[in-house]
């Protein structure tokens, strides 16, 4: 069964603007990873945030972790239109051998 | 110092065909990943290998798909019989020492099923 599902599905903002993408998942996890994919390329690793933490920064990115709600949040703020892409949260479940299991994303849209 | 390649970027093949995708993992890495995309979805999980081991093919369709990691060369994903349905983009990710650990994606093989 499927583990994350991002919400919402497409956002579309300003430059200069925030953009807040969210998360949930379904069993305990190891961790939640977050990933960047643009149009026609493979995913590229953002954040990893581990199930004993509840936030964490990474330049103009910052993710939390809620395990009691099975939640996650990512914040990219001040964005900028080479930022447009989809956003895919990722966790691998507690016990797993490391595979990931992704949600369906959040398709980012800045504009300029 | 090259990421995660994949070859070829795009494949067509008609139905009945066999399709191999081939996955060059980061240098120093010896665990591989191989997962699916269908479009406007997230990846799927197909099959965890490490060096000549398959350790997880739990997302691996039970008939026509199959995946090594020999000692030498890269890794590849058959598929034997295509059909339409196998139309999707394949990525390949790896990562050094498996277990929780940011995977590196290569760019993919877009299969076509004509």
């Amino acid at each position: 069964s499927q583990q994350g599902e991002e919400d919402p599905q497409a956002l579309s903002i300003q430059e200069g603007e925030n953009a807040t993408m969210n998360c949930s998942y379904k069993t305990s996890i190891n961790n939640l990873q977050w990933y960047r994919q643009n149009s026609g390329r493979g995913l590229v690793h953002l954040i990893l945030i581990r199930s004993n933490e509840r936030e964490k920064h990474s330049g103009r990115l910052r993710v939390t972790l809620d395990t009691s709600k099975k939640s996650s949040s990512l914040l990219i703020t001040a964005s900028r239109a080479a930022d447009t892409a989809s956003y895919f949260c990722a966790t691998d479940a507690a016990g797993s051998q490391g595979n990931l299991i992704f949600g369906k994303g959040t398709k980012l849209s800045v504009k300029p | 110092n090259a990421g995660v390649m994949q070859n070829p970027r795009h494949l067509v093949r008609r139905r009945g065909q066999e399709a191999r995708l081939r996955c060059s993992p980061m240098k120093g890495h010896s665990h591989v990943y191989w997962y699916r995309q269908l479009p406007e979805e997230g990846l799927k999980f197909m099959v965890y290998l490490q060096k000549e081991n398959i350790i997880d093919e739990s997302g691996m369709p039970k008939e026509r798909f199959s995946a090594e990691f020999p000692k030498e060369g890269p890794s590849i994903l058959r598929i034997q019989q295509v059909v339409r349905g196998d139309s999707a983009a394949y990525f390949c990710a790896s990562s050094s020492t498996g277990g929780t650990q940011p995977q590196h994606f290569g760019d993919g093989t877009r299969l076509s099923i004509l």
